[in-house]
């Protein structure tokens, strides 16, 4: 177990619509990131979080966004869904800003009907 | 722009014997950081082992032990004395210096058997 925690592990919707993925941090962890990890594209960083602010802008679409919040959990909201959109998503934190170890929390499988 | 190749999409190995995975990567970079993350069926990623380029000396963490060549640019991971707990994918990764980004391999899909 890694510390960090993703809710929900499964989530299944339709196209057109719109969900959020939420991510809690080790304990102490101050970044937080989102990584897609979809058969196509493999794995690829989104984006990064640093103490509420955005660090770091990945392959991240337009119609995705995220935020930190002041407690440090992070939200990945996902809209306008399409079928590529189907894929993993990982949340990671690490303790501090720069090219630390990244700890991996369970994911959420988002599939896209 | 970085690149991380793992040209070994699949590999097996008998229990108890010793498998090499490679991994190679592209940049002009000096500084940088190089990681493996083990990936079990359960889809959980779970680092395994990091090197710094500024440091000549191959990391090491129990059975795992990497051979980073900084000039090849080569950073393979050797796996001693395998079990079949270590049946999973494997992930080696690229962090440039002063960003925190992650570039991911393709992945080598190692299977262990009895």
């Amino acid at each position: 177990d890694s510390g960090v925690t993703q809710t929900p592990k499964h989530l299944i919707t339709a196209t057109g619509q719109r969900v959020t993925l939420r991510c809690s941090p080790r304990s102490g962890d101050l970044s937080v990131y989102w990584y897609q990890q979809s058969l196509d594209q493999g794995l690829q960083f989104l984006i990064q979080y640093y103490n509420g602010e955005e660090r770091a802008k990945g392959n991240i679409l337009e119609r995705f966004s995220a935020q930190q919040f002041p407690d440090l959990h992070s939200e990945l909201n996902l809209s306008s869904l399409e079928l590529g959109d189907s894929a993993l998503y990982f949340c990671a934190s690490s303790a501090r800003d720069g090219p630390y170890e990244q700890y991996f929390g369970p994911g959420t499988r988002l599939t896209v009907t | 722009a970085q690149t991380v190749t793992q040209s070994q999409p699949e590999m097996s190995v008998q229990e108890a014997e010793t498998v090499t995975l490679s991994c190679t990567y592209d940049t002009s970079e000096n500084n940088y950081y190089l990681f493996w993350y083990k990936q079990p069926p359960s889809r959980q990623m779970i680092l395994v082992i990091r090197q710094e380029a500024y440091k000549q000396q191959n990391a090491t963490e129990n059975r795992f032990s990497v051979n980073f060549q900084k000039a090849a640019k080569s950073f393979s991971l050797k796996i001693s004395d395998s079990q079949l707990g270590d049946t999973a994918m494997y992930f080696c990764a690229f962090m440039k210096l002063n960003t925190d980004k992650l570039i991911f391999g393709t992945g080598t899909r190692l299977q262990v058997f009895p």
